[in-house]
């Protein structure tokens, strides 16, 4: 069955730092999604991306936060300057349809920000 | 951010029974809903989903019903089995929300052998 790769699993960075976190959505897809969870709190949208532009993002997904598809296979998310409550769970997620009959989410990565 | 609840952070349930999962929303503009379930150390993986317009959808042993009027859905997992022992999510988007879905707290719930 096709999967959402995120790379890496668990990334440990200092504040101030960049991180990119990876994702490979399912070839087909056509929609790409970023959501995060932070400890203990809600799986909460970050930025929608189709047709090679976000077609939305929530108050959250702020100046430190870009994405881009820079080969049309990967998908990533870069924090320009992590806080340390940039801490969570960063899962990734496709799908075929805006609709969602179903995003795919990804295994996630596990930021931690010391 | 209220607009979806999941009011009971666990449920524990005998192999074979029924298993009852609710959660409430606020925003009448929802038009779909579904159920995603997690497992440690992976992402929600999408079970059902119910349109606005329906008020029941099933799949399998996994039913959902939704009551717009109370702005209330069930999912339903007959019979229970071990392996449904997870993290269930209740999420709802609309087209005025754009292709964002809003999550509720998640429920734990454990099926005993």
């Amino acid at each position: 069955e096709p999967e959402v790769t995120q790379t890496p699993s668990h990334q440990v960075t200092q504040m101030g730092q960049e991180v990119i976190l990876r994702c490979v959505p399912i070839s087909n897809h056509l929609y790409f999604y970023w959501y995060r969870q932070i400890l203990g709190q809600k799986v909460e949208f970050l930025v929608s991306f189709y047709n090679n532009e976000i077609s939305e993002k929530s108050e959250i997904f702020d100046d430190q936060f870009s994405v881009e598809r820079p080969d049309g296979s990967n998908f990533t998310l870069k924090i320009r300057s992590t806080k340390l409550e940039d801490s969570a769970m960063y899962f990734c997620a496709s799908s075929y349809r805006a609709i969602s009959y179903g995003y795919t989410f990804g295994s996630g990565t596990r930021l931690t920000v010391v | 951010d209220q607009q979806v609840k999941q009011n009971s952070p666990s449920l524990s349930v005998q192999e074979g029974r029924i298993s009852i999962l609710n959660c409430d929303y606020t925003n009448s503009m929802f038009d779909y809903f579904l159920w995603y379930k997690k497992y440690p150390a992976e992402g929600p993986t999408f079970l059902i989903s119910i349109s606005s317009i329906k008020d029941k959808n099933e799949d399998g042993r996994f039913t959902v019903f939704l009551n717009k009027s109370a702005k209330h859905l069930s999912l339903h997992i007959v019979p229970s089995q071990p392996g449904d022992s997870a993290v269930y999510f209740c999420a709802a988007g609309g087209e005025t929300s754009g292709s964002r879905l809003t999550f509720g707290e998640g429920t734990q719930l454990t099926v005993n052998p």
